[in-house]
């Protein structure tokens, strides 16, 4: 069974902050998705990379996939109230499914 | 067509009802997924299909839980004899092929 971990499960800082989130998995993936969810929404996609040492940068966020294509992290720069949200990290099964990680919930006060 | 559209967006069961969900995806995609999401977890998987054909559907709940996509478009998840349990979000997603998956604002399922 492909598990996806996240850490850490919870974190709260303030606003102008950075920090950086992680996603590991002993399975490799096809590609790796990133995605924000809100309180009763679906997930919202961020970012896919595709490529073992892959970054991509969205504005204040940069994303990162393992050189292994196992793992990945999302660093946040100068964070703003409306970043608040649970972070997710789901690994492509090679096309057969989306595996998710149990996300990161981050609050950002103000 | 701006995305995958889910309805209802809630829905309040007795216990032993029967519930039925909907999921429109996105009109190109030929992939569309059904997730179950529980307070404080990720999405769990719960099946997919390839336009019309239903590829995996081993990690179904139980058999109270079927989907259909019979024209390959609209795809729907039945729970039958609603217990507890089974109060969560359910979400559907779609692609295409071998891209990343986009998700619809999911259905609030509550078994009272």
């Amino acid at each position: 069974t492909q598990l996806l971990e996240q850490s850490p499960q919870f974190l709260s800082i303030q606003e102008g902050e950075n920090l950086t989130v992680y996603c590991n998995s002993s399975s490799v993936f096809s590609s790796l998705q990133w995605y924000r969810q809100e309180p009763g929404e679906g997930p919202v996609l961020l970012v896919t990379v595709v490529t073992g040492g892959e970054v991509k940068k969205l504005k204040r966020l940069t994303f990162q996939f393992g050189d292994a294509r196992k793992d990945s992290s999302l660093h946040i720069t100068a964070a703003q109230p409306g970043d608040t949200g649970l972070y997710l990290c789901a690994g492509d099964n090679y096309g057969q499914n989306f595996v998710f990680g149990p996300g990161t919930r981050l609050s950002v006060l103000p | 067509d701006t995305g995958v559209s889910q309805d209802p967006r809630h829905k309040i069961t007795k216990r032993g009802q029967n519930v039925t969900f909907r999921c429109d995806p996105i009109s190109e995609h030929n992939r569309l997924y059904w997730y179950r999401q529980t307070l404080g977890q990720g999405p769990e998987f719960l099946t997919y299909f390839q336009n019309e054909a239903q590829l995996e559907k081993s990690r179904l709940l139980s058999d109270r839980f079927s989907a259909e996509r019979p024209k390959g478009s609209f795809s729907t998840l039945e729970i039958q004899r609603t217990e507890q349990g089974d109060s969560a979000m359910y979400l559907c997603a779609s692609s295409l092929m071998d891209t990343e998956a986009f998700f619809g604002q999911g259905t609030r399922l509550t078994v009272v």
